[in-house]
C-alpha cells in the first residue's frame, strides 16, 4: 500500500483478555518501530525490527507484550493480560533502513476497560 | 539514554505569523539525527524536518527551517508564514545513528508542543 497501514483503529477489551494489533509497513521497507503513547506524552519506543528479526526489544515493558514479523514485513504486537494502564495509542512505523526517514500509521487506539 | 526536552507545552500565534518551538536534548553520542514531527489530531505522525549532527548547515523545508546547536544540544523549529493547517502537536525526536554490527535504536521523543494558529 501507499502508506503504513494499523489495524484496528481502535480497539476497546476488557482487563484481562488478550490482544493483538496489526502493522503492515510500506513495501520494501525493512526496518519497522513499534512505539506506544500514553494521553499528553510523546510516543515511547517498544521494539525495532529489522527484516524478521527483533534488533532492540528494550523498550517493551515487560514479558506481557511480545511483537512478531515472520516475513519481513507485517508485524503483529501482541498484549496477554491486558491491564487498564496498557490503554494507549500503539504506533507502528517504517523506514527503507534503520536512520531513514520513519513513516508512521494513524496508531491503534487500545482502551482496556 | 537519551532525553529530549521541550519546554513549551502549548503556543498560540496568529496567522502569517513566525513561530519557533524550542527543543534541547541530551545524549553523550557524537554521530545521531535530530526530527521534528507533526501530529494532527488524526493521530498520524509526519515528518517535518530532519538534521544530520555531523552537517553544519541548518535544514530547511519550505516554510520550516531549524537552528542547529551542537554544542547547546539545541534544536528549535521555525515555522514561517504560519497557516491554520500548522494547528497540531509537535515533537522534537532523537535518533543515535548505529553501525554495522552494533545495536538498533528507535526514535527518542520529547513531551511535544501544542501549536495552535489564530485565524
Amino acid at each position: 500500500g501507499a502508506g503504513v497501514s494499523q489495524t484496528p483503529s481502535n480497539k476497546v477489551t476488557e482487563k484481562g483478555k488478550y490482544v493483538e494489533l496489526r502493522c503492515d509497513p510500506i513495501s520494501g521497507h525493512t526496518a519497522l518501530y513499534w512505539y506506544r503513547q500514553s494521553l499528553g506524552q510523546g510516543p515511547e519506543f517498544l521494539i525495532y525490527f529489522q527484516g524478521t528479526g527483533a534488533a532492540d526489544d528494550s523498550g517493551l515493558p515487560n514479558d506481557r507484550f511480545f511483537a512478531v514479523r515472520p516475513e519481513g514485513s507485517v508485524s503483529t504486537l501482541k498484549i496477554q493480560r491486558t491491564e487498564r494502564g496498557d490503554s494507549a495509542v500503539y504506533l507502528c512505523a517504517s523506514s527503507l533502513w534503520q536512520g531513514a526517514n520513519a513513516f508512521f500509521g494513524q496508531g491503534t487506539r487500545l482502551t482496556v476497560v | 539514554a537519551q532525553t529530549v526536552t521541550q519546554s513549551q507545552p502549548e503556543m498560540s500565534v496568529q496567522e502569517a505569523e513566525t513561530v519557533t518551538l524550542s527543543c534541547t536534548y541530551d545524549t553523550s553520542e557524537n554521530n545521531y539525527y535530530l526530527f521534528w514531527y507533526k501530529q494532527p489530531p488524526s493521530r498520524q505522525m509526519i515528518l517535518v524536518i530532519r538534521q544530520e549532527a555531523y552537517k553544519q548547515q541548518n535544514a530547511t523545508e519550505n516554510r520550516f527551517s531549524v537552528n542547529f546547536q551542537k554544542a547547546a544540544k539545541s534544536f528549535s523549529l521555525k515555522i514561517s508564514d504560519s497557516q491554520l493547517g500548522d494547528t497540531a502537536m509537535y515533537f522534537c525526536a532523537f535518533m543515535k545513528i548505529m553501525y554495522s554490527g552494533g545495536g538498533a535504536d528507535g526514535l527518542t521523543f520529547g513531551k511535544g508542543t501544542h501549536l495552535i494558529i489564530q485565524p
